[in-house]
């Protein structure tokens, strides 16, 4: 079965600064991989995804992750980040039989002026 | 176009009682899920519905939790002899086919209390 772990629970940070969430999965399948944020008081939406091809993929709002096979990680990054991106962060991991998709527990992002 | 429906926003009840959630999901959208969402304990999968296939149920916790989908939409999760552990919020979301071609979009829960 697969599962995700993100270390991290809470990660601070100042406004302007980069800022990556870890994220590693398992799973002895291949594997497709989420992110999903949560604004306050606000529902799911997803963020970006990898499925196959590029490992490096974009989302929405200047979001960023990149795909190890090696490392089994698909940790999340921004170069710079705004007020507004105080969140909730799901990873989230699904496989080839697309039956259910299972996500970690969070890791809230706290931006700071 | 309307997204997914959850009802009721919030729920209080006593220990001991049943209670049902319902989740109106995006018309078309053939599966459906319920998670979980406790303070540290992230999102839990409870249970997931595609089309006429059998729900997968494998992360219900308790034989007091059951859910249905009838008529292919509306899903109804229940839970009886409520427990404090219960308290949480109870996210629906629906999607058109596997996830990977599609995202999930999510409802905006029914946060649950146990007295």
């Amino acid at each position: 079965a697969q599962s995700v772990t993100q270390l991290d629970s809470q990660v601070p940070v100042f406004e302007e600064a980069p800022v990556e969430l870890r994220c590693n999965y398992s799973s002895s399948v291949s594997v497709y991989l989420f992110w999903y944020v949560q604004y306050p008081n606000q529902g799911l939406q997803l963020l970006l995804k990898y499925l196959s091809g590029s490992t490096l993929v974009k989302g929405i709002n200047g979001f960023e992750a990149e795909f190890n096979k090696s490392q089994t990680s698909f940790h999340l990054r921004k170069p710079s980040v705004h007020i507004s991106d105080t969140a909730e962060y799901f990873c989230a991991v699904t496989n080839t039989g697309f039956q259910k998709l299972v996500f970690g527990t969070g890791t809230r992002l706290l931006v700071s002026p | 176009g309307a997204g997914v429906s959850q009802s009721p926003s919030n729920k209080v009840t006593e220990k001991g009682k049943d209670v049902e959630l319902r989740c109106d999901p995006i018309s078309g959208h053939t599966a459906l899920y319920w998670y979980r969402q406790s303070l540290g304990q992230g999102l839990e999968f409870l249970i997931y519905f595609q089309g006429n296939s059998a729900p997968d149920k494998s992360g219900l916790p308790s034989d007091r939790f059951s859910a249905e989908r009838t008529g292919g939409s509306v899903s109804t999760l229940t839970i009886q002899r409520t427990q404090q552990e219960d308290s949480a919020v109870y996210l629906c979301a629906s999607t058109t086919g596997p996830t990977r071609e599609s995202p999930l979009h999510f409802g905006n829960g029914t946060r649950l209390t146990v007295t």
